[in-house]
């Protein structure tokens, strides 16, 4: 079964401009969550989608927002980049959802802000 | 406030020997509490998932311990390998009218040859 991935690895963009980030989950998946990690800094929940609905939403401005397609394939999108927003992107899937049941995260984006 | 606390903050041990990581919480009301092993620049993978009923559980040469009266688990690995480097999160999710889960800011361990 092929894992979590995520495209692209890396991404270099410059304030002001605003970025697609995507997930594939494993197949058969229906939940994604998408995680912020910056260094030094433990993962930081952004959201997480099942089904095409956003189910759970984590502390972070409303330039982050995220969809699901109805094969489950997931986007975030950022708008408005500032430096700050430089970090790993993670995306993981689980079966029905991140609460009791394990999830399976990709290899990350890398987002770098200039 | 809920909160996982994990100590300590980095590691170095020389290969072959063993190593605990700690993980303190403040989580109310708990639902269960997962170890996970990251990679400099990969994903985190899953090693073991504690409900509260749960004492211990091992993967491998990975085991942990959950006392969930003093809301306190640790991450134990035995007869530690250089691939064994690796930074350790610890999580823990609640279930009220919603549920979360609350990342530890992780453990990083150096295995050294």
């Amino acid at each position: 079964k092929a894992g979590v991935t995520q495209t692209p690895r890396y991404l270099i963009k410059t304030r002001g401009q605003q970025v697609t980030l995507s997930c594939s989950p494993i197949s058969g998946h229906r939940s994604v969550s998408w995680y912020q990690q910056t260094p030094g800094q433990g993962l930081q929940f952004l959201f997480e989608y099942f089904s095409e609905t956003q189910r759970n939403k984590g502390n972070f401005p409303g330039r982050f927002s995220g969809r699901q397609f109805s094969n489950s394939r997931s986007e975030m999108n950022v708008s408005t980049l500032e430096l700050g927003d430089s970090a790993l992107y993670l995306c993981a899937s689980s079966l029905s959802g991140s609460y009791g049941n394990e999830q399976f995260f990709g290899p990350g984006t890398r987002l770098t802000v200039l | 406030k809920n909160q996982v606390e994990q100590s300590p903050q980095s590691l170095i041990i020389l290969e072959g020997k063993n190593c605990t990581l700690q993980c303190n919480y403040t989580v109310s009301p708990f639902s269960n509490l997962r170890w996970y092993k990251q990679d400099t620049g990969r994903g985190p993978v899953s090693l073991t998932i504690m409900t509260f009923s749960e004492n211990t559980k091992s993967n491998g040469r990975y085991t942990a311990t959950l006392d969930a009266d003093t809301k306190q688990s640790s991450l134990h690995i035995t007869a530690s390998q250089l691939s064994d480097s690796a930074s350790y999160i610890c999580v823990v999710s609640a279930y009220d009218s919603n549920y979360q889960l609350i990342w530890g800011a992780g453990t990083k361990l150096i295995i050294k040859p």
